[in-house]
C-alpha cells in the first residue's frame, strides 16, 4: 500500500467550478501536511500547509482528518490558471512523501 | 532570497561522461533534499542531508554521488549513468528536517543518451 493515496484523476472542469481533491496516508506518526502544485515541466510549489482546524486562502480550502487520516483540497470558483498537477505531501518526521498527484484541467 | 536554484536547467550527457548538478539556497535552511522525478510521476527521494551531514540515502546506486561542501550548497556527481537515468532532478531545502514544508528549485532536466 502507497503510504499516500491520491485521487487518481483527471478532473476536467468548466470554469467556475467547484472542485474537491482527497488524499489519505498510512502513516500515523506523520505530522504535517501540505498540498503543492505542479505546473507541466515545472517544480512542485507550496500551495498551502495543512491543519486539523482547516485552514483558508481566498478560493482554496483545506482540511485535515488526523482521525481518519484523511486529507482535503477545495478549489471554489475554479480559473484557467488553476490548471496543474495538485500533489498531496506527508512528512512523516523522515521525509516527505509524495502522492502520485491528481491532474486538473478548467476548461473556458 | 527565497529561492533554491539549480545549475544546469538542462543537462544530455552520454553513459561515459562524467557531470556534476549543483544546488544552492541562502535561506539559512539547514536541511538539503535531492529529488528524482520521472514524467506523471511524483519526485522520489535520493538523498537527505541535515547540517551538513548525509542522513538518508533511499538505496541509490553509486553512480549518484551526492555532497554537501558547506550549508548552503549541494552537489550531486554523476558517473556512468544509464538512459533510464534521465528524468528531472530536483533540490529541495527545509529550515530543518523534520515538520517543516520543503521550497523546491526548478530542476536540472537530465538526458541521458
Amino acid at each position: 500500500r502507497k503510504e499516500v493515496e491520491q485521487d487518481p484523476g483527471p478532473f476536467n472542469v468548466p470554469e467556475g467550478a467547484t472542485v474537491a481533491f482527497n488524499c489519505t496516508y498510512s502513516n500515523s506518526a506523520s505530522q504535517s501536511f501540505f498540498w503543492y502544485r505542479q505546473d507541466c515541466r515545472k517544480e512542485p510549489k507550496l500551495l498551502m500547509s495543512v491543519y486539523s482546524s482547516g485552514n483558508e486562502d481566498g478560493r482554496f480550502t483545506a482540511q485535515l482528518n488526523r482521525a481518519s487520516q484523511y486529507i482535503s483540497l477545495l478549489i471554489r470558483d475554479s480559473k484557467l490558471s488553476d490548471s496543474a498537477t495538485y500533489l498531496c505531501v506527508v512528512n512523516n518526521l523522515r521525509d516527505m512523501r509524495f502522492g502520485a498527484g491528481t491532474r486538473l484541467t478548467v476548461k473556458p | 532570497d527565497t529561492e533554491v536554484t539549480q545549475t544546469p536547467k538542462h543537462l544530455v550527457m552520454g553513459m561515459t561522461n562524467k557531470k556534476s548538478l549543483k544546488c544552492e539556497q541562502h535561506m539559512g535552511h539547514r536541511a538539503m533534499y535531492w529529488y528524482k522525478q520521472k514524467a506523471k510521476k511524483p519526485p522520489e527521494l535520493m538523498f537527505v542531508y541535515s547540517y551538513e551531514k548525509l542522513s538518508i540515502n533511499e538505496s541509490v546506486p553509486s553512480r549518484f554521488s551526492p555532497e554537501c561542501p558547506n550549508s548552503s550548497l549541494l552537489n550531486l556527481h554523476l558517473h556512468a549513468l544509464q538512459p533510464e537515468d534521465s528524468a528531472l532532478y530536483l533540490c529541495a531545502s527545509s529550515q530543518e528536517t523534520g515538520s517543516y514544508g520543503y521550497t523546491f528549485g526548478s530542476g536540472t532536466r537530465l538526458t541521458v543518451v
